[in-house]
This record gives C-alpha cells, structure tokens and sequence, in this order.
C-alpha cells in the first residue's frame, strides 16, 4: 500500500521555465513532509520541508505547496537550471509512525539548457 | 561537513550468503536508518535505531536484521541473501528529535547472484 504517491515518473523542463513536482498521499495523519534531491551515484540530500500547520514553504527558487483537503503537495522551482536535474523524492511523517519517513516513487526531473 | 559513509559502493554476493553492509556516521547522530531503493517503489524503510542497541522494525524488515553495538556504526544484515535482495541500499543518520532531514550515504548496491 504506497500511501505516498508520485505519479509521474518523468518531468522535462526547458531552462529558465518552472518545474512542478506533484506528491499525493493518503493518510491523513502525515503531518510533516519533505522533499529530497537524488543525483546519481549519491545519496538523497534534503532539499525542503513543510509542516500540515503551513500551506506553503519558501527558499530561495523553491517553493513547495500544501493542500491538506486534497492530501497533495507540490514542489516548484522557478527558475529550473540544468544543475536541477535530478531524481526528486517527496516524504511524509506522522501520526503512529512518527520517527519513520514514508517515500514516494521519485520523479526524475531533465532540464534542458 | 556531516558525513555518512558507507563500506562498499558495489558487491556481488551469491544466493544464501550472509551478507553485512556497514554504514558509519561523524555526526554524533542518535538516529540511523536503513533504506531500500528499487524503481517504481522509491525509498523503504528496512529497519531504524534510536539509540546504541535499540532497533525498530521498519515496513519491509522481512529476510534482515540490524546491529547497533555503537553509536556511530549501524549494520545491516541479510542472513541468507536472495535474489529478490539485490538493490540499492542507503543508510542515513539525523539528530535525536530531529527525524526530518536524514542525512543519507552514497548508497550500496548489493546484487545477489
């Protein structure tokens, strides 16, 4: 049961344009959710956070969006650079497995120069 | 410049082998955690620690265990590696309280003949 879902496996974006990466979950009582960067041959490196108490989170060119009714969140970044192009991973935690990350399936974002 | 490292990047084990993959951090981190990473099914959680011989079960702790004697060094064991182990593993480590930014090593990949 993926109770964090990425539905698109691939995203390609032109440079200089917005990327937006989707996340949907279903339990509701996930109440911290994070998205990490994956290059290849390394580790997830944490990129961004958003606590269920905010609707939206800002750091620099990235931006990720929370809709708690719809149990989606979403990641932006504007503007996309080829150096963006990676795997992205959104996670979720709360409620009785608090302490665990729950992943979803990643979506490998190209950005073209 | 935290550092999670990890023993090996690649090893070719046969089936029903015992296998160890060892991850050490320099973080003085109280959290490590065992992950999975295969396509189409992200990053899962195998097994997580709290503390020097503490261990929790993850979602998918089926076919391992886990070794945590000190606190800088969390291992994790396949008893009789199969087929269906090979993957990509990735160990990470985070403060105690803080279980939101993990932070990961480069990751082994185990791929069991």
């Amino acid at each position: 049961d993926q109770q964090v879902k990425q539905n698109s496996p691939s995203l390609s974006v032109q440079e200089g344009r917005i990327s937006i990466l989707n996340c949907d979950y279903t339990n509701s009582m996930f109440d911290y959710f994070l998205w990490y960067k994956k290059y290849p041959a390394e580790g997830p490196t944490f990129l961004i956070s958003i606590s269920s108490i905010k609707d939206k989170n800002e750091d620099g060119r990235f931006t990720v969006f929370l809709n708690k009714s719809a149990k989606h969140l979403s990641l932006h970044i504007v503007p996309s650079q080829p150096g963006d192009s990676a795997v992205y991973f959104c996670a979720a935690m709360g409620g009785t497995s608090y302490g665990k990350l729950t992943f979803g399936q990643g979506t490998i974002l190209t950005v073209h120069p | 410049d935290v550092k999670v490292t990890q023993s090996s990047r690649y090893l070719v084990k046969r089936t029903g082998e015992k296998v160890f993959l060892e991850c050490v951090q320099d973080m003085d981190h109280e959290n490590m955690f065992w992950y999975r990473q295969d396509p189409g099914l992200g990053l899962r959680l195998i097994y997580f620690s709290y503390d020097v011989k503490m261990k929790e079960k993850g979602d998918i702790p089926e076919g391992y265990s886990v070794s945590r004697e000190k606190k800088e060094r969390f291992s994790l064991i396949l008893e009789s590696a199969s087929t269906n182990q090979t993957s990509m593993y990735l160990c990470a480590s985070s403060p105690r309280g803080n279980y939101n930014e993990q932070f990961f090593g480069p990751g082994t990949r185990l791929t069991v003949l």
